[in-house]
């Protein structure tokens, strides 16, 4: 069962403008929630990060929102750029799971063109 | 600089041959993990280790084989059992102090099959 999910394969947004990256789960334990940045034939960046007591985290041009009704987040990125052309992966974890384990969803590829 | 370092970054095995990956950290962090990312999935957990000498299966460990000796290194060992060994395996770390601490990625090795 794919318990974080990521529906969109891929997502092409104009330089300048908004680009939303989105994220669904189905665990309710879920406490922690992260986003990566990955460039081909390298490791992911971590990027940002949301804690479950919050519904908002803001980092520069890189905000995260949790609705934990829904169990949906989301990435903003304001303005895009085309550096930010990338694949994104949502993480989730929770305090049950020992070693700080992190679920992945399928990534989103960013394309933001000039 | 401080980071994780992968070896090698290419590597490609003959049937029924077991083959080491490399994964050295220099961050101090107690966690250390191994993914398997296939195309168009995100990353799945193959082992983990919290402690020196002590490590755990994650969701994907049939064929794979690990050791945590030192602190430093977490080597992870495709085994000839791994039927389908063709992907990009991915080692991170990280600190186990505090809460929700993000992980932190290598640059990667990419296995294939001759």
């Amino acid at each position: 069962d794919q318990q974080v999910k990521q529906n969109s394969p891929s997502l092409s947004v104009q330089e300048g403008r908004i680009s939303i990256l989105n994220c669904d789960y189905t665990n309710s334990m879920f406490d922690y929630f992260l986003w990566y940045k990955k460039y081909p034939a390298e490791g992911p960046t971590f990027l940002i990060s949301i804690s479950s007591i919050k519904d908002k985290n803001e980092d520069g041009r890189f905000t995260v929102f949790l609705n934990k009704s829904a169990k949906h987040l989301s990435l903003h990125i304001v303005p895009s750029q085309p550096g930010d052309s990338a694949v994104y992966f949502c993480a989730a974890s929770d305090a049950l799971r020992p070693g700080g384990k992190l679920i992945f969803g399928q990534g989103t590829e960013l394309s933001v063109k000039p | 600089d401080g980071g994780i370092t992968q070896s090698p970054k290419y590597l490609f095995r003959k049937e029924g041959q077991n083959v080491t990956l490399s994964c050295e950290q220099n961050l101090n962090h107690d966690a250390m993990y191994w993914y398997r990312q296939d195309p168009g999935q995100g990353l799945r957990l193959i082992y983990y280790s919290q402690i020196v000498n002590d490590f755990q299966k994650g969701d994907i460990a049939e064929g794979y084989s690990v050791s945590r000796e030192k602190k430093e290194s977490f080597p992870l060992t495709v085994t000839s059992a791994q039927k389908n060994p063709t992907a990009f395996y991915l080692c991170a770390s990280s600190t186990l102090e505090g809460s929700n601490q993000p992980q932190h990625f290598g640059d990667g090795t990419r296995l294939s099959i001759l």
